[in-house]
């Protein structure tokens, strides 16, 4: 069955990186678009990067355009988003979800990144 | 950036009733919408794209209607497993955006 398996959250202070994976299983990996969208506390679903099956096209959102990146290892069947000069609004839930370049269909079940001093 | 507007924010209903939520885009998005249900401490599930076509699995008291700027969902015969949050999200252009979500409680 497809699964999608977020890990790398944590706590980390403001200033500092940290690296997100999203493995995957169950399906033809390379033949999907994937995104990351995340949810901070209470609040509601905010897109922010997507990348194409083959990851020459990727999108952001303005909140993380140059400070996130994301890729992904089609061999590995691993999707990442790199987040660099964290912040505390950064704080959220990341799922990353499989779909179109458009439309996050599957979701995997979130990774919880708390930035906190 | 095209922003979207959901409504209610919450709304309270009992088993059998039917509800509807609206979502309104600033500018037109055709029908590029697709909605989506969460419950707590869950991923969402996506329901519906191009407006009003029904993904895979998804029950058929599931509908969704609109074009433009202005859309609607409509649960028919809510079930308890339909208490949960729904968002809108239009994927017209680039950020994709998200409704602020609607929650739907049990009267």
């Amino acid at each position: 069955q497809v699964q999608l398996v977020e890990s790398g959250g944590g706590l980390v202070q403001p200033g500092r990186s940290l690296r997100l994976s999203c493995a995957a299983s169950g399906f033809t990996f390379s033949t999907y678009a994937f995104h990351w969208v995340r949810q901070a506390p209470g609040r509601g679903l905010e897109w922010i990067t997507v990348i194409s099956n083959d990851g020459t096209n990727k999108f952001y959102a303005a909140s993380v355009k140059g400070r996130f990146t994301i890729s992904r290892d089609n061999s590995k069947k691993t999707l990442y988003l790199q987040m660099n000069s964290l912040r505390v609004e950064d704080t959220a839930v990341y799922y990353c979800a499989r779909g179109t370049t458009v439309l996050p269909i599957y979701w995997g079940q979130g990774a919880l990144v708390t930035v906190s001093s | 950036d095209i922003q979207m507007t959901q409504s209610p924010s919450s709304l309270s209903a009992s088993v059998g009733d039917t509800i509807t939520i609206t979502c309104r885009a600033s500018q037109n998005i055709s029908r590029w919408l697709a909605w989506y249900q969460q419950k707590p401490e869950k991923a969402p599930k996506s329901l519906i794209y191009v407006a009003s076509s029904l993904q895979s699995g998804v029950p058929l008291r599931f509908s969704g209607s609109g074009s433009g700027t202005d859309f609607t969902l409509t649960i028919s015969s809510l079930q308890p497993e339909d208490f949960a949050t729904y968002y809108c999200q239009q994927y017209n252009s680039y950020p994709l955006t998200f409704g602020g979500g609607t929650k739907v409680e049990i009267k």
